[in-house]
């Protein structure tokens, strides 16, 4: 079965500090990764998503992410953290055909001014 | 553009009573997601609907879980008996299509709580 581990609950940074948020997969074949992000009072919001070829994917609002086969990892990854950027954040993983997604448990980021 | 709409935004219940969870796609998506999120965790795929093929109830976590999508479209989410640990964030979603070339669109949910 597929599962996905957010070994960080919380995170915390200052503005401008740039960032990584590691999530680790467990999957037999060539995963399709995903990461979200949910801030207060909002849905979830799709920030990148792999499906194959280049490890190195860009996502909107800065982000990117690198898929690292040898590591199970998929870590989301940001230069220089806006305050505007504290919310959770959640890793998934899909390895069925359509949006059954494995999500990780989160990561909920504060941004310090 | 109007994304997708779920209803009641909070609904508290007495353990044992039926609550119905309301989901509005975007208009035009065939496929509708229904999501659960307990406090501190991610979320858990409950069930997923494709045109008019036969749901996927395989995430379901008991008998007392249902969901029906009516025309296409709207999509409505019955929890009977209620439970404490059906407290939670419920989640629904849209894509335009299957596959993972469509994403995923979320609503904001509906927080239930069973005293």
């Amino acid at each position: 079965a597929q599962s996905v581990t957010q070994p960080d609950i919380h995170i915390t940074v200052s503005e401008g500090a740039s960032l990584e948020l590691r999530c680790n997969y467990s999957y037999g074949a060539t995963p399709y990764l995903f990461w979200y992000v949910q801030s207060p009072g909002q849905g979830l919001q799709l920030l990148l998503k792999y499906f194959s070829g280049d490890t190195l994917v860009q996502g909107i609002k800065g982000f990117e992410a690198e898929f690292k086969r040898s590591q199970s990892s998929f870590n989301l990854r940001k230069p220089s953290v806006h305050w505007s950027d504290a919310a959770e954040y959640f890793c998934a993983v899909g390895g069925t055909s359509y949006g059954k997604l494995t999500f990780g448990q989160g990561t909920i980021l504060t941004v310090h001014p | 553009g109007a994304g997708v709409s779920q209803s009641p935004s909070n609904k508290v219940t007495e353990k044992g009573k039926d609550v119905e969870l309301r989901c509005d796609p975007i208009s035009g998506h065939t496929a509708l997601y229904w999501y659960r999120q307990r406090l501190g965790q991610g979320l858990e795929f409950l069930i997923y609907f494709q045109g008019n093929s036969a749901p996927d109830k395989s995430g379901l976590p008991s008998d007392r879980f249902s969901a029906e999508r009516t025309g296409g479209s709207v999509s409505t989410l019955t929890i009977q008996r209620t439970q404490q640990e059906d407290s939670a964030v419920y989640l629904c979603a849209s894509s335009l299509g299957a596959g993972f070339n469509s994403p995923l669109h979320f609503g904001n949910g509906t927080r239930l709580t069973v005293t």
